[in-house]
């Protein structure tokens, strides 16, 4: 069975950093790409971007390129989303998500990232 | 960017009805095109991908069409458990998510 696992979540001030992880299982995890989204509430999804399988190729969404940043720990079939200088507009559930053939076939239960003073 | 537009923003049928959700790209997408199902407080489910591929696991009530710049999902004999939002994605290009269509069911 696929499981993604977000974990380091939570509240930060405004202008911090915070670095989220996805345990991932269940499946040969450094034989697919991976990416990150996230969902405002309230809101729909947003794409932030995705990583392939040797790290090779970093694909962001343009407004966010500058702020985090994607990597992957394939020994430790772990995902990582590294974020910077966050601001509320920042504050939303974030998902990891696995590749599929097209868009991304499984998802994590997400982890909720406020961004608040 | 390729923008997708979603229709409708919300719709409200009965129990066995049809339906049918629309989503408009704003260039061809070579059918990299993808619908999920999202009930509330959980992640999105994949229904269809490649426009028309139903994913393992999922009813076949659900279906998928299109070709070139417009897409659709179809739900045939709506059970009460299909409501739901769902969304579209395109990723022709770096992916963009359609708006969502909140689906009631009366």
């Amino acid at each position: 069975e696929v499981k993604l696992v977000e974990s380091g979540g939570g509240l930060v001030q405004p202008g911090r950093s915070l670095k989220l992880s996805c345990a991932a299982s269940g499946f040969s995890f450094n034989d697919y790409w991976m990416g990150w989204v996230r969902q405002a509430p309230g809101k729909g999804l947003e794409w932030i971007g995705e990583i392939n399988q040797d790290s090779s190729t970093i694909n962001y969404t343009p407004s966010l390129k500058d702020k985090f940043t994607i990597s992957r720990d394939n020994a430790q079939n772990t995902l990582y989303l590294q974020m910077s200088k966050l601001g509320s507009e920042d504050t939303a559930i974030y998902y990891c998500a696995k590749a599929g053939f097209s868009g991304f076939d499984y998802w994590g239960q997400g982890v909720m990232v406020t961004v608040s003073s | 960017d390729i923008q997708m537009t979603q229709s409708p923003a919300s719709l409200s049928a009965s129990l066995g009805e049809t339906v049918s959700i629309e989503c408009l790209a704003s260039e061809d997408i070579y059918n990299n095109l993808a619908w999920y199902q999202q009930k509330p407080g959980k992640s999105p489910q994949l229904l269809i991908y490649y426009a028309s591929s139903l994913q393992d696991g999922v009813p076949s009530r659900f279906s998928g069409s299109g070709s070139g710049t417009q897409y659709s999902l179809k739900i045939n004999s709506l059970e009460s458990e299909d409501a739901a939002t769902y969304f579209c994605l395109q990723d022709s290009e770096y992916p963009t998510f359609g708006s969502g269509t909140k689906l009631e069911i009366k």
